[in-house]
């Protein structure tokens, strides 16, 4: 089963505007991380964050994490037409070796 | 980085034949996962590729179904057996980055995917 819970499922936006979406997960992790798919293609790593980490920032990119919560957000700033994409979180749980649980994605659509 | 390459990167198949995935990395790599994402969903993982040493599954995923193969540390492949409709999904390989021998890694690198439609 998926570990990851997303919201919204979809976000449709202006060029300009923010963009913010959530991640909510069950158990204990290592590591949380954002992803970006374009029209069903490959992944694209946006950033991680791990479990002893509030918040990062990369670029445009700012998420922070509440382990108290099992919760994460991405904020997009200034979004741009080019970040219209799905954006998934996946979590690696502890002594996972690499393994991955993904959310159910956010599509995001920006508009010019 | 890693840079990861898959064939076919697409196909279309008939119900009840088999298809082999192909993935290659282009320097060496311990682990290497493959991802299934159906239509309109997000990741799911199918099984970890260990090299020498047989697939290790995921629930719900069994070696009949879908046989791998994992050679050496740059290459590895996935076969979907026997398929049928709801087989039809993109199919991902992907490596784990970071320093090797430890239980966490950084970000993971994806291949380009294989979208596979059965009819």
């Amino acid at each position: 089963s998926q570990q990851g819970e997303e919201d919204p499922q979809a976000l449709s936006i202006q060029e300009g505007e923010n963009a913010t979406m959530n991640c909510s997960y069950k158990t204990s992790i290592n590591n949380l991380q954002w992803y970006r798919q374009n029209s069903g293609r490959g992944l694209v790593h946006l950033i991680l964050i791990r479990s002893n980490e509030r918040e990062k920032h990369s670029g445009r990119l700012r998420v922070t994490l509440d382990t108290s919560k099992k919760s994460s957000s991405l904020l997009i700033t200034a979004s741009r037409a080019a970040d219209t994409a799905s954006y998934f979180c996946a979590t690696a749980l502890t002594d996972s070796w690499g393994k991955l649980q993904f959310g159910a994605g956010t599509q995001v659509v920006v508009t010019p | 980085s890693a840079v990861i390459s898959q064939k076919p990167s697409r196909d279309i198949c008939q119900r009840g034949t088999s298809l082999t995935i192909q993935c290659q990395v282009d320097s060496q790599v311990t682990m290497m996962f493959w991802y299934r994402q159906q239509p309109g969903q997000s990741l799911t993982l199918i099984a970890t590729a260990n090299q020498g040493s047989e697939a290790t599954y995921e629930s719900g995923f069994v070696i009949d179904k879908f046989p791998i193969s994992r050679p050496n540390l740059t290459f590895s492949t996935l076969t979907v057996s026997n398929m049928s409709p709801e087989d039809s999904s993109i199919y991902l390989c992907s490596v784990p980055w970071g320093l090797a021998g430890l239980s966490s890694y950084n970000e993971q690198f994806f291949g380009p995917g294989t979208r596979l439609t059965v009819l």
